[in-house]
């Protein structure tokens, strides 16, 4: 299994506080990705990290913001919570920048309820 | 654009029957596709992929060939198990850079 940990696993969290979820790999990819898992709806790309300090945003970026200090962390804040924003979050990870010859591996996901 | 569409769940079967979830997309160029299982409080793992047409990806007696005429990459299983209740993700990547699509997902339940 490829090493992603992501922290914390379950938070509950009220309207109008900032969140930051942690993504963290041992795999040294220079690829790293959030989604957000909801029902009907799939997976859905946040935001997504080609290397240190290089980011862009994925098709559901509003009220998210990340970062990438390090390659083996990266960070994903919800800048002011709110209740639509009450899902399950995963990480992945991906070796190259061509998919078709690498994968991704995901990380066991951060339930998070927004209340 | 790219998107992934599949078939409604969920799917209920017995053990041993036969199983087809059905996966079409619509891709700029030439993707490489995609099939992730997802057991209960787990994330993603790969199943298996195909990354050129009439390719036949296959893994722990799963497989799908990637149709470039249909655009589709239905999953099948000859036997399912009890196991290989988890939802099913359809997925792609059109290699023009490295964002991934996915499908909604495919809850399957087996029944002993």
């Amino acid at each position: 299994d490829a090493g992603i940990t992501q922290s914390p696993r379950h938070k509950v969290t009220e309207t109008g506080t900032p969140v930051t979820l942690r993504c963290h790999q041992t795999e040294n990819h220079r690829y790293m990705y959030w989604y957000r898992q909801d029902p009907g709806h799939g997976l859905r790309l946040i935001h997504y990290s080609y290397g240190v300090k290089d980011t862009d945003k994925g098709e559901v970026s509003d009220g998210y913001s990340v970062s990438r200090s390090k390659t083996e962390d990266f960070l994903l804040t919800l800048e002011s919570a709110t209740s639509s924003q009450t899902s399950v979050y995963f990480c992945a990870i991906s070796e190259s920048n061509w998919g078709g010859e690498d994968t991704q591996y995901f990380g066991p996901g951060t339930r998070l309820t927004v209340l | 654009g790219n998107s992934v569409t599949q078939m409604e769940g969920p799917v209920t079967l017995s053990e041993e029957a036969f199983l087809t979830i059905n996966c079409t997309y619509t891709a700029t160029g030439y993707p490489s596709l995609f099939w992730y299982v997802q057991y209960p409080g787990e994330g993603l793992q790969l199943l298996l992929k195909a990354t050129k047409a009439d390719d036949k990806g296959s893994n722990k007696g799963f497989e799908a060939t990637y149709r470039k005429e249909t655009t589709s990459f239905h999953l099948e299983k000859g036997s399912v198990q009890v196991s290989d209740s988890a939802v099913y993700f359809c997925a792609l990547t059109p290699n023009t850079g490295n964002q991934f699509y996915f499908g909604t997902g495919t809850s399957l339940t087996v029944i002993p």
